[in-house]
């Protein structure tokens, strides 16, 4: 079946560049999605890129996609305290459901 | 901006009774999905309906769980009878045919003593 692995933690300087990484299983998976986890709340969609897609850029943040390899990246620029939370990476097929990884927590120390 | 709406956001109660969540996706939204997250097991999927239909319950125990969509605008999701180990955080999400992402609700945070 389907799989997406993250690292489980990472903590960066604040104001340092964080790149979280995550791989999938599925080659036709059509969209790959960066949701974000803060303590106590659902999870919140941060961006979204279509598996045609090498590359997207959303003011700090900017996902690459290696297809070939099935590897997605979400680098944050300008690290923030506020960016503190856990990031789960996620990958559709068509409209279908969305299989999860199990998050990445992002520790951002001042 | 809207959102999806879950209640209630905790609820305790003791082991063999009945627990009923509900949420309210969002309009026009015609995707609704179950998550359960605990730390143990991440993000589970438990069920997921498309234009009121379910389309996927395999994720959830069929003995004591049960989700239905009475209309387009109410997902619940029932535990008869409840056991300490479904102690977790559920989550509800809406989106549009799956795709684009989903938009979660807070959740309901359960505990069963």
């Amino acid at each position: 079946g389907e799989d997406v692995e993250q690292s489980l933690f990472l903590s960066v300087r604040e104001g340092d560049s964080s790149v979280i990484n995550c791989t999938y299983t599925d080659s036709s998976s059509t969209y790959l999605y960066w949701y974000k986890q803060e303590p106590g709340a659902g999870l919140q969609l941060l961006t979204y890129i279509f598996s045609n897609m090498d590359m997207k850029q959303d003011q700090r943040l900017t996902v690459l996609l290696n297809k070939k390899d099935k590897h997605l990246s979400l680098r944050i620029a300008d690290t923030q305290t506020g960016d503190s939370a856990i990031y789960f990476c996620a990958e559709s097929v068509s409209a279908g459901k969305s299989t999860f990884g199990d998050g990445t927590t992002l520790t951002v120390k001042p | 901006d809207a959102r999806v709406t879950q209640t209630p956001r905790h609820k305790v109660t003791e082991m063999g009774q009945e627990v009923t969540m509900r949420c309210q996706p969002i309009l026009g939204h015609n995707t609704v999905f179950w998550y359960r997250q605990t730390m143990m097991q991440g993000l589970e999927l438990l069920a997921y309906f498309r234009n009121r239909a379910p389309l996927d319950d395999s994720g959830m125990p069929k003995d004591r769980f049960s989700a239905e969509m009475p209309d387009a605008t109410l997902a619940t999701l029932k535990i008869q009878p409840s056991e300490p180990r479904d102690s977790a955080v559920y989550f509800c999400a809406s989106g549009l045919q799956g795709n684009y992402g989903y938009t979660f609700g807070s959740g309901t945070r359960l505990t069963v003593v």
